[in-house]
């Protein structure tokens, strides 16, 4: 069984809609990170998270460290936020070691 | 602009000929670290360092070598290329803060070895 595991791992979604992008991990864990990573391959640095919720724009994500259970939502999906999300756990504080789930392809259409 | 520059963008390259992916920061960033990218498989680490002369192995070190002489470079050495080293790499770097902090990638190398 994988560390981190994300659902689902392929979403479709007609624009407007409202998504949800799950993260569960078994580790205990210091942060977990949301990468979005578009075709053509870049990585972007989405959300950082700790505790509680975060919000930037239409992207707001979550973080239940007693359920280690993270999700990403996307408000008003656009055809523009069609990528990988990936979902990292940092398992202790001063380190650099990351564990990433397998990504979830969002793919939205007009 | 802050960035993590990585060289070169894409490479073919032949089984045993020793070369250098090359990592670049501009932000003073203490951390630095190398993935690859494999369908299926998602984002390993190859190595990490948390400062300069500090490296240590992530989860898959085999065939890599890095070396950190200074804060801004981390550069990726695959000393004898094998055919199961194609994949997509990555670099990134973060700051140290006695907490966690963002990471920044860079643009990823598309390595095919034949």
């Amino acid at each position: 069984k994988n560390e981190v595991e994300q659902s689902p791992q392929n979403l479709t979604a007609q624009e407007g809609e409202f998504i949800t992008i799950n993260c569960s991990y078994s580790v205990g864990i210091s942060a977990l990170h949301w990468l979005q990573q578009h075709p053509g391959g870049g990585i972007v640095s989405l959300f950082m998270l700790s505790s509680g919720k975060k919000k930037h724009g239409r992207l707001i994500a979550t973080i239940n460290i007693q359920e280690k259970h993270s999700s990403l939502h996307i408000t008003a999906s656009h055809p523009r936020d069609s990528a990988v999300y990936i979902c990292a756990v940092r398992l202790i504080i001063n380190t650099d070691k990351l564990i990433f789930g397998t990504g979830t392809r969002l793919q939205v259409f007009p | 602009e802050a960035q993590v520059t990585q060289n070169p963008r894409y490479l073919i390259t032949v089984t045993g000929k020793k070369l250098t992916v090359t990592c670049s920061q501009n932000m003073n960033h203490e951390y630095m670290s190398w993935y690859r990218q494999d369908p299926g498989l998602g984002l390993r680490q190859i190595y990490y360092s948390m400062n300069v002369e500090v490296t240590d192995k992530g989860d898959v070190p085999e065939g890599y070598k890095v070396s950190r002489k200074e804060k801004r470079n981390f550069p990726l050495i695959l000393e004898s290329p094998s055919p199961n080293q194609t994949s997509l790499y990555f670099c990134a770097s973060r700051k140290w803060g006695g907490m966690n902090t963002e990471a920044f990638f860079g643009q990823g190398t598309r390595l095919t070895v034949v």
